[in-house]
């Protein structure tokens, strides 16, 4: 099993569509957590840290439930330059020690026009 | 402020030589993780460098070796290439305090004939 889960996709919405992704991860011991954003042959972007208290940037909304290990990522209105492979990602390291991610295999989403 | 920047872009190599990639952190950051993304992967950690010093390995052989310079840029070393070394390599600068996030540079695609 991988230590950060995601549904690959694709998913494939019109555009103004809202869309959910889902990620879990095992490891009780990860300390902080991350949406990146990671287009075609292109390095992944930081897009939002994600927080217990839930947090929203404009249109994306994250949610952290450390209980069941679940991160969330939803974004409302979709534009057509939404469309990317979106990354769940959980950092295992905190101060001194490795400040390591591991990374999600990444859900492909398409707006369609 | 400056961000991170990798050499070269791109690289065709062939099994069994060496090779070199490079990494410039972004201004004010003293930490450089290296990852490897295969094709239809997320980015796998290869290792952190820290004050010249290697701080955490992922689960990579010997032959991956690397570097950090007084100025913090750093050096991934791949010996004896084999075709699965094939792939985007993602190097990352951060501060090591706290849970900061990870921002990466271009990458450099690695092709091994």
């Amino acid at each position: 099993r991988k230590e950060v889960e995601q549904d690959p996709g694709p998913f494939n919405v019109p555009e103004g569509a809202t869309v959910a992704f889902n990620c879990t991860y095992s490891n009780s011991a990860s300390q902080s957590f991350f949406w990146y954003r990671q287009d075609c042959r292109k390095e992944p972007k930081l897009l939002m840290s994600v927080y217990s208290s839930g947090n929203e940037d404009g249109r994306f909304t994250a949610q952290l439930n450390r209980a069941s290990q679940y991160i969330s990522l939803l974004i409302r209105d979709s534009k057509l330059s939404d469309s990317a492979t979106y990354l769940c990602v959980v950092n295992r390291g905190y101060g001194g020690a490795t400040n390591k991610l591991i990374f999600g295999t990444g859900t492909l989403l398409a707006v369609q026009p | 402020e400056t961000g991170v920047t990798q050499s070269p872009t791109h690289l065709i190599k062939t099994r069994g030589q060496q090779v070199t990639l490079r990494c410039s952190s972004q201004s004010g950051h003293n930490t450089v993780s290296w990852y490897q993304q295969a094709l239809g992967q997320g980015p796998q950690f290869i290792f952190q460098y820290y004050r010249e010093e290697e701080n955490g390995r992922g689960n990579f052989p010997p032959r991956f070796s690397g570097l950090q310079f007084p100025n913090y840029s750093s050096e991934l070393n791949v010996n004896a290439l084999e075709l699965d070394d094939s792939a985007l390599y993602l190097c990352a600068s951060s501060l090591l305090t706290g849970n900061q996030p990870q921002h990466f540079g271009d990458g450099t695609r690695l092709s091994i004939l």
